[in-house]
């Protein structure tokens, strides 16, 4: 079945450092691949998307690339903030025509970031 | 705009006991999907909704069931509750429609405690 894989956590940064996570996946067809965050007492977010090969996703300075080849899709962010701790999660999903999909979730990955 | 909304937030049930948890959709969202998060897991799809019928399911036992509304809000039901029941639920809605995302959006969640 499809599933995702992501690095354990957690990874403790100092402000202004390099973030990686990395997320490989396995899937049957051509997924969608996402990035959603989970900040402490919110609910999911959507944070970026990819729906096909090589497109990048990025908002709010995260880029996350999708990679057929090596079935990845690693968040990147060049300079990290204490207001980006929280749980980051990849995800993917196979659309069904005319239906929302569902998601398949890794195991989350959790950022601390210290001044 | 309202988003998606959950009740209640935490409750406590004992083994063998049923609950039901309730879902808002965010405006303009026809399709409700829930899902349960163990601690330090990522979410597990349950099931789907649309057009108050369930239209896709996950491994999940019998034991859990739902309910769509016309004004499409929904309810999970589980009956005869095991300790490993014990999860953070999570409904999230989407637009049917949407044929290219398949974006959700997620409430803050029901949290289960089964003692």
């Amino acid at each position: 079945g499809d599933s995702v894989t992501q690095m354990e956590g957690p990874v403790t940064l100092s402000e202004e450092a390099f973030l990686t996570i990395n997320c490989t996946y396995t899937a049957t067809g051509y997924p969608s691949l996402f990035w959603y965050v989970q900040y402490p007492g919110e609910g999911l977010q959507l944070l970026l998307k990819a729906t096909k090969a090589d497109d990048k996703g990025s908002n709010k300075g995260f880029e996350a690339t999708y990679r057929k080849e090596t079935t990845s899709f690693h968040l990147e962010k060049g300079s990290v903030q204490v207001s980006d701790s929280a749980v980051y999660f990849c995800a993917l999903t196979l659309l069904n025509t005319g239906t929302a999909s569902k998601l398949t979730f890794g195991t989350g990955t959790r950022l601390q970031v210290t001044l | 705009d309202a988003g998606v909304t959950q009740s209640p937030t935490h409750l406590i049930k004992t083994r063998g006991q049923q609950v039901t948890l309730r879902c808002s959709p965010k405006s303009g969202h026809d399709t409700v999907s829930w899902y349960q998060q163990a601690l330090g897991q990522g979410p597990q799809f349950i099931f789907q909704y649309y057009e108050e019928e369930e239209r896709q399911r996950g491994n999940f036992p019998d034991r859990f069931s739902g309910h769509q509304f016309p004004n499409y809000s929904s309810e999970l039901n589980v009956n005869a509750l095991l300790l490993g029941d014990s999860a953070l639920y999570l409904c999230a809605s989407s637009l049917r429609t949407i044929t290219s995302t398949g974006e959700l959006f997620f409430g803050e969640g029901s949290r289960l405690t089964v003692l």
